[in-house]
């Protein structure tokens, strides 16, 4: 079965530190995975995904993400952080085989205090 | 960028009643999607449609449901009749291919009484 955990419900930080959102996936192939963005009031944002090749990828607003396979893990980092990153942020698998559905998590809230 | 818009943001229904749920995709995608997330949790895969057919559909796309583009015009979600636990906000979202990037709607949020 698919699925994506995203395990810390709340993430407070002071402006300037660095950031990083977990998550993990299961899936039994390689996994395609995304990391979104939504402010309040709005619609989610792509930041940025992983299909194949270095397991670094970079996104949108110098956000980044590393895909680890050893422990099925595609974490969301940026430093330093900026209050206007204050947001959820959702981690999202879809999976191979012609699949067109994205499986997400519960979502991280992330705020950051100026 | 480009948006999908979704009309309209709220509706109130009474239960046992039909609504339909509108979304505009993105001009050039092609691949067209209903997601549910009912609050304070998830959001959830409801179905899929390419080429005018429903691609897939997941457990809480039941019997009751059913979404269509006819003509090209908007992308519906149609709910006949509504039950309670239907209340919740529905996401459409768009896509030119698979694995591609996916444009997300605001949101309708439904609330059956």
């Amino acid at each position: 079965a698919q699925s994506v955990d995203q395990p810390d419900a709340h993430v407070t930080l002071y402006e300037g530190a660095s950031l990083e959102l977990r998550c993990s996936y299961s899936y039994s192939a390689a996994p395609y995975l995304f990391w979104y963005v939504q402010y309040p009031g709005q619609s989610l944002q792509f930041l940025l995904k992983y299909i194949t090749g270095d397991a670094v990828v970079k996104g949108t607003k110098g956000f980044e993400a590393e895909f680890r396979k050893s422990n099925s893990s595609f974490n969301l980092k940026k430093s330093p952080a900026h209050w206007s990153d204050s947001a959820k942020y959702f981690c999202a698998l879809e999976g191979q085989g012609g699949s067109a559905k994205l499986i997400f998590g519960e979502g991280t809230k992330l705020t950051v205090s100026s | 960028g480009p948006k999908v818009l979704q009309i309209p943001s709220h509706q109130i229904i009474d239960m046992g009643q039909m609504v339909t749920l509108n979304c505009d995709p993105v001009s050039n995608h092609l691949y067209f999607y209903w997601y549910k997330q009912i609050l304070g949790q998830q959001m959830e895969f409801l179905v899929n449609f390419y080429n005018g057919k429903v691609m897939e559909k997941s457990k809480l796309f039941k019997d009751q449901f059913s979404v269509e583009r006819p003509d090209g015009s908007y992308f519906t979600l149609k709910i006949q009749p509504t039950a309670l636990e239907d209340s919740a906000v529905y996401f459409c979202a768009s896509s030119q291919d698979r694995n591609t990037e996916v444009f997300f709607g605001k949101g309708t949020r439904l609330t059956v009484v």
